[in-house]
């Protein structure tokens, strides 16, 4: 149980285009999920924290209007990178969590995206 | 500032013998801690979780022991496998302040188990 699924898993594209990543809990309803970025060889950052069926919260740092996060409901969740540029090239992962705030966050496998 | 560190980025075991893996963290905060087994190319695996309540907890071949008075936690797996070669990271959260168990990740560890 508590899978969750990401897609694409990897993208490469143009500068300038806007790329979506779609994060899916398969076998729970997730009110809450997260967004991480990971650069190489250094830990995963929390981007944002997506609650169904209001706006995000971000963390310090990370520009809203860059990284757009739509819950639209208990199973899905999008990050949408607008205008990408080759520095937003990264490794971006999604996690849900079951139940209360005191059980795990379970991952996706991640989105490779790569800016040229 | 990094509140969550991993101080040894790898670590090299033989297989059949304990794996044992560091965490410290800074934030006395904290109150909830987790085990993540990453492989390349894919998402963070759960582990093994521990409340600030206790200072072990044991599963299968993983344990988990917390010293809160160090602010230092450990991950032993026993025997370990040459499957368990991955890296491995180390997470915290501060569940009182009601941040809706915000994660912050050490910089992993990268074990590998030799034959």
């Amino acid at each position: 149980g508590a899978v969750v699924s990401q897609h694409p898993s990897r993208v490469i594209c143009k500068s300038g285009t806007s790329v979506k990543i779609e994060c899916r809990s398969l076998d729970f309803q997730a009110t809450t999920m997260f967004w991480y970025r990971q650069f190489p060889k250094k830990s995963l950052m929390l981007m944002a924290t997506s609650n169904e069926g209001s706006k995000a919260t971000y963390e310090q740092g990370v520009e809203k209007d860059k990284f757009l996060i739509n819950h639209a409901s208990l199973t899905l969740s999008t990050l949408t990178v607008t205008s990408a540029h080759p520095e937003d090239s990264s490794f971006y992962i999604c996690s849900a969590r079951v139940g209360t705030i005191n059980q795990p966050q379970h991952f996706g496998d991640g989105t490779r995206l790569s800016i040229l | 500032d990094q509140q969550v560190k991993q101080n040894s980025p790898s670590l090299s075991v033989q297989e059949g013998r304990i794996s044992i893996l560091n965490c410290d963290y800074t934030n006395s905060m904290f109150d909830y801690f987790l085990w993540y087994k990453k492989y390349p190319a894919e998402g963070p695996t759960f582990l093994i979780s521990i409340s600030s309540i206790k200072d072990k907890n044991e599963d299968g071949r993983f344990t988990v022991f917390l010293n809160k008075s160090a602010k230092h936690l450990s991950l032993h797996i026993v025997p370990s496998q040459p499957g368990d070669s991955a890296v491995y990271f180390c997470a915290a959260s501060a569940l009182n302040t009601g941040t809706a168990s915000k994660l912050t990740f050490g910089t992993g560890t990268r074990l590998q188990v030799t034959l």
